[in-house]
């Protein structure tokens, strides 16, 4: 089935670092979607990306939908602590009215 | 306030009995979804409806089962068939693809 590979799997921050993850797919996706989870918790929506080549801003964070339409991108700019947790992609699949399609996630953490 | 509930939070469950996870939403979405997260791994789906009385298997459908009686209401049922239960199980809903998803804060389900 298709598949989106998430990168990097985690990463370490400092305070006031920005940080950039990005999602990519060998087919093409119509809607991009990105999510934030903390543990025990659901996932929550960040941004939502309907349009090729399109940015869209919520806060400190900023997302791009690629415009091959196979990738999107995720920075978070001037990292704080509660930025920690597990940022997922999820996309639509061009071409159907099917279902969601999950990254595996990339891991958030407060360098030590 | 529009949202998405799940319960109980916490369920454990003894090894060969069926236990119902409850989800219900307030949204007026047409369209809900069971998913099952696993440490470390991205979401699975189980099962989805895209109106009420109907309902179509996920990817690990095998061992669960599910109704759709009510828009409101989409819970999720773990037979003794499932071979590995124990899982954190996310509920979601959306007014139907290519539209983004809700989820609710999920139940942890532990077999003993």
């Amino acid at each position: 089935g298709q598949q989106l590979n998430q990168s990097p799997q985690s990463m370490f921050i400092q305070e006031g670092e920005d940080v950039s993850m990005n999602c990519t797919s060998s087919s093409i996706f119509n809607t991009w979607l990105w999510y934030k989870q903390d543990p025990g918790e659901g996932p929550v929506l960040l941004i939502a990306l309907y349009k090729a080549g399109e940015l869209t801003s919520n806060g400190r964070l900023t997302a791009q939908f690629g415009i091959t339409r196979k990738d999107s991108f995720l920075n978070i700019s001037a990292s704080i602590p509660s930025d920690v947790g597990i940022y997922f992609c999820a996309g639509y699949p061009g071409g159907s009215q099917g279902n969601l399609i999950f990254g595996k996630g990339t891991k958030l953490s407060v360098k030590p | 306030d529009g949202g998405i509930t799940q319960s109980p939070k916490y369920l454990f469950r003894k090894e060969g009995q069926n236990v119902t996870l409850s989800c219900e939403q307030n949204l007026n979405h047409d369209a809900m979804y069971w998913y099952r997260q696993d440490p470390g791994q991205g979401l699975r789906l189980i099962y989805y409806s895209q109106i009420v009385n109907d309902f179509q298997k996920g990817d690990i459908a095998e061992g669960y089962s599910v109704s759709r009686e009510k828009k409101e209401s989409f819970p999720l049922t773990v037979t003794s068939a499932q071979k590995n239960p124990t899982a954190f199980y996310l509920c979601a809903s959306s007014r139907g693809p290519p539209n983004e998803q809700f989820f609710g804060p999920g139940t942890r389900l532990t077999v003993l």
